[in-house]
């Protein structure tokens, strides 16, 4: 059973529009929350987090929202660049047990010219 | 080097093989990690070292064997795997493993095809 649900496997966005990537989750207990991207033939880097006490984030051109009620968080990125066509991973974890990621299968998105 | 290194990049084996993944991290971590992920399956963690103590074991067969002489290496020895084993294995580390805010680094991950 899937703790982390990215619904969407692709999304395609033009140069300079704002992308929307989403993630839901169904455990309660996850109270920090991870996007990482990734680009092929390497490892996914650390994009951006956020803790259940806040409901936004934002760092340059991303900001995640938290809305804790529907177990549902996302990435906004804008203006969206090129450079940003990439597989994006959700990421959940619960305070004692930071280390146990448990990961989303990806959104993967391209940013056309 | 800096950053997260894992060699081989690429692996093919055969069912009777041994064969060891290495990971090695230039980051002054504490803790270091093994991940699968499957195709069209989320990461999934396999193990959890730090200060080269084993701290999470996720339910792992014996058949994947992790090793972690120190804080910058790590080893995933496999033997007897099953096809149903190919797929991309991926180490991170982090400074240590107790806040949330430990941002885990991954390095490139290995291919690993099991015939």
């Amino acid at each position: 059973d899937q703790q982390v649900k990215q619904n969407s496997p692709s999304l395609s966005v033009q140069e300079g529009r704002i992308s929307i990537l989403n993630c839901d989750y169904t455990n309660s207990m996850f109270d920090y929350f991870l996007w990482y991207k990734k680009y092929p033939a390497e490892g996914p880097t650390f994009l951006i987090s956020i803790s259940s006490i806040k409901d936004k984030n934002e760092d340059g051109r991303f900001t995640v929202f938290l809305n804790k009620s529907a177990k549902h968080l996302s990435l906004h990125i804008v203006p969206s660049q090129p450079g940003d066509s990439a597989v994006y991973f959700c990421a959940a974890s619960i305070t004692g047990t930071a280390s146990k990621l448990t990961f989303g299968t990806g959104t993967r998105l391209q940013v056309m010219l | 080097e800096t950053g997260v290194t894992q060699t081989p990049r690429h692996l093919v084996m055969g069912m009777t093989n041994k064969k060891s993944l290495k990971c090695e991290q230039h980051l002054g971590h504490n803790a270091m990690y093994w991940y699968k992920q499957s195709a069209k399956k989320p990461l999934e963690l396999m193990f959890v070292y730090n200060f080269k103590e084993q701290t999470e074991n996720n339910s792992v067969p014996s058949r994947f064997s992790p090793e972690c002489p120190n804080s910058s290496h790590l080893f995933l020895h496999l033997h007897t795997l099953q096809p149903e084993d190919s797929a991309l294995y991926l180490c991170a580390s982090s400074q240590n493993t107790g806040a949330a805010a430990d941002t885990q680094y991954f390095g490139p991950g290995t291919r690993l095809t099991v015939l």
